[in-house]
């Protein structure tokens, strides 16, 4: 089944403590990306990469890293987490082409305390 | 640079009635246009998308939508509420200038019995 994956789906961690949220995509997508979800906001993209070892900074990239290494995943990582970002964050992946509609993961509630 | 604007936060209408949830749109390049549905704890999924064919766009669960340049307009519609319809939905827009996604606020759709 084609999907996109994210690992851990609930997270609580304290302020600090280093933390990986995965994401993997088996549909062969080049393009892939990283969003936050806060009420009231939308989506807001973090992070997007375009292919292997190419990333660049969406809208709100402050307090993440991500990293491509392979083609099917895309890990998002927070150095150190501050109560800020406490969000639901959603990766997404695409074929390139403006035509190409975004498949998205089923999300990961992160809590930071 | 572009934008785009969902112009009601909140839209609450009886099952059975007609669904309008509107969507305007700023670019200064040919748009893609899609709408998606977020379920409650759920991911986002695709209900259609515009890509500079047909104006008027069909998409899942009897939604469709229409694509007014002159406007700048891409409001969704569906001619009967059903409960089930009871979600948050999501105008997005993409650009060929620069591949950039960009996300509506979201509006919530309620369904009254």
């Amino acid at each position: 089944e084609a999907q996109v994956t994210q690992n851990p789906r609930y997270l609580i961690t304290v302020t600090g403590k280093k933390l990986t949220v995965t994401c993997s995509q088996n549909m062969n997508h080049e393009y892939m990306s990283w969003y936050r979800q806060d009420p009231g906001l939308g989506l807001r993209q973090i992070y997007y990469s375009m292919n292997v070892e190419v990333t660049d900074k969406g809208d709100v990239p402050e307090g993440y890293k991500v990293s491509r290494k392979e083609k099917r995943n895309f890990p998002l990582i927070l150095e150190s987490p501050s109560p800020n970002q406490t969000s639901l964050y959603f990766c997404a992946s695409r074929r390139q082409g403006r035509d190409n509609e975004q498949f998205f993961g089923p999300g990961t509630r992160l809590t930071v305390l | 640079a572009q934008s785009v604007t969902q112009l009601d936060s909140h839209v609450s209408v009886s099952e059975g009635t007609p669904v309008l949830l509107r969507c305007n749109y700023s670019s200064s390049y040919s748009p893609s246009l899609f709408w998606y549905v977020q379920h409650p704890n759920k991911g986002l999924q695709l209900l259609l998308k515009y890509t500079s064919a047909a104006t008027l766009v069909k998409g899942i669960n009897g939604f469709e939508a229409e694509f007014k340049k002159s406007e700048t307009s891409f409001h969704l519609t569906k001619p009967s509420a059903h409960m089930s319809d009871a979600a948050e939905y999501f105008c997005v827009v993409r650009t060929d200038r620069d591949d950039k996604i960009i996300f509506g606020k979201g509006t919530r759709l309620h369904i009254l019995p």
